[in-house]
């Protein structure tokens, strides 16, 4: 199985600043890359697909990076809704992993 | 736009059989793979298997040997049976459409919650 590893596992940023969490790969997934976000009792909801595909309906301070074994979700400008947590899943092999997360609180 | 909707018991005795159904509403359910992922409370994701509207189906080896995932396209729904389960075995169980990007699953239900427990 094909392991995703995200960094930080939680973070606490203040509304405005620019926020970056980490996705690697324990080996090449190509741009078979996607981000959801969480927020309690509620289904993961899909931000970024294909690693860089910003899904309709996503605000544009949300944007994802990286091919191969690294990846970025950057949220350009906080914002209080955004708290939650995040998850990378890679699609390129079977069976499709999820990296275990990363909690954002809004300080 | 396509929702959907996740049943079945809340509760399931430790050894039985976990089964669920996932019924599609607002869209077709061919040409797409539907998935279904679990989520322990307070911890991570994890993909239980998946089927294409042809029937063909790929599960995650750690649970291969106990689960079947089933399509019915005349109801437009999916079912999940998940054989012998345990504690371990509780969780939010998700289903959710492969919409055809990266294997990207889009929309997801809203979950059920099964627990095992005598």
């Amino acid at each position: 199985d094909i392991q995703m590893t995200q960094s930080p596992s939680s973070l606490s940023a203040s509304v405005g600043d620019r926020v970056t969490i980490s996705c690697r790969a324990s080996q090449s997934v190509s741009h078979y890359l996607n981000w959801y976000q969480q927020k309690p009792h509620k289904p993961p909801n899909l931000l970024i697909y294909a690693a860089s595909s910003v899904q309709s309906g996503v605000p544009s301070r949300f944007s994802g990076s990286g091919s191969g074994t690294h990846f970025s979700l950057t949220i350009s400008s906080l914002q209080p809704e955004d708290f939650g947590t995040y998850y990378c899943q890679q699609t390129y092999s079977a069976p499709q992993t999820f990296g275990q997360g990363t909690k954002l609180q809004i300080k | 736009q396509v929702q959907l909707q996740e049943t079945g018991p809340g509760l399931v005795k430790p050894s039985e059989t976990l089964s669920l159904t996932c019924t599609v509403s607002g869209g077709s359910i061919s040409g797409y793979f539907w998935n279904w992922v679990r989520q322990p409370p307070g911890k991570g994701l994890e993909w239980i298997g998946s089927i294409y509207d042809s029937g063909n189906t790929n599960y995650n080896p750690s649970l291969k040997s106990r689960v079947t995932i089933s399509l019915d396209t005349s109801k437009k729904q999916l079912s999940l049976e998940l054989r012998s389960v345990a504690a371990a075995d509780t969780a939010i169980y998700y289903c959710a459409r492969d919409w055809g990007y990266s294997g990207s699953y889009y929309p997801w239900g809203q979950g059920t919650l099964v627990t095992v427990s005598s």
